[in-house]
């Protein structure tokens, strides 16, 4: 079964240390997102992406950055990490330009000490 | 702008109907989901509706009227597994991909 995973699921990192999730997916989606869901704020947009060589910013795209070298990956990095940037991250893809269901990965915990 | 608005908590009983709101005002606008999620889990859609009216799913329903920027997701014979959280989200108009998510309502069900 196609399928769309994540890896940390979980990850303590120090301030200022650089962070890769990684997301890897095997619907052959073309668009892949990153989100982060925090208590009061619901799912933000981190970056997008709707094809390879394609990247785009969310509205929280400070201090994270992606690159899409092939279909199936997203990884998401913290080039230095930050205590604000705890959070739960969440990736996902759709089939469709924003008429598409998003299928979710299961989610990377990350805590920033 | 774009705001979403749902309630924080509700709590309802097994066997009972629940509606969960949500309001919307956004500059444009292409379709209304509806995600389940329950807690450490990642969110799974339920619903999606672009035309006003009601979508029917089983136990779940769902209703959209675009000129009252207004939604709400339906749970009938309700279950103790759909305590959950139920999250609104707007599809934003073709060339975007910035859905933009409500905080999200978190469901009770109780014996």
């Amino acid at each position: 079964d196609a399928e769309i995973t994540q890896s940390p699921r979980h990850k303590i990192t120090e301030t200022g240390r650089q962070v890769t999730l990684a997301c890897h997916q095997t619907w052959n989606h073309n668009n892949m997102f990153w989100y982060r869901q925090d208590l009061g704020h619901g799912l933000r947009l981190i970056h997008y992406s709707y094809g390879v060589q394609d990247t785009n910013k969310g509205e929280v795209s400070d201090g994270y950055s992606v690159s899409r070298s092939n279909t199936e990956d997203l990884p998401l990095t913290l080039e230095s990490a930050a205590s604000s940037q705890t959070s739960v991250y969440f990736c996902a893809s759709s089939k469709r330009q924003n008429t598409g269901e998003l299928f979710f990965g299961e989610g990377s915990r990350l805590t920033v000490l | 702008g774009q705001n979403i608005d749902q309630p924080t908590e509700m709590t309802a009983t097994e066997g009972a109907i629940v509606q969960i709101n949500c309001t919307y005002q956004t500059s444009g606008f292409n379709g209304l989901f509806w995600y389940q999620q329950h807690a450490g889990e990642a969110p799974t859609f339920l619903s999606y509706n672009v035309l006003d009216g009601l979508e029917e799913k089983g136990r779940f329903s769902s209703f959209l009227s675009r000129s009252k920027g207004y939604s709400y997701l339906l749970l009938k014979e309700l279950q103790m597994k759909d305590s959950a959280s139920y999250l609104c989200a707007v599809s934003p108009p073709s060339g975007t991909y910035k859905y933009i998510f409500g905080t999200g309502t978190r469901l009770k069900v109780l014996a």
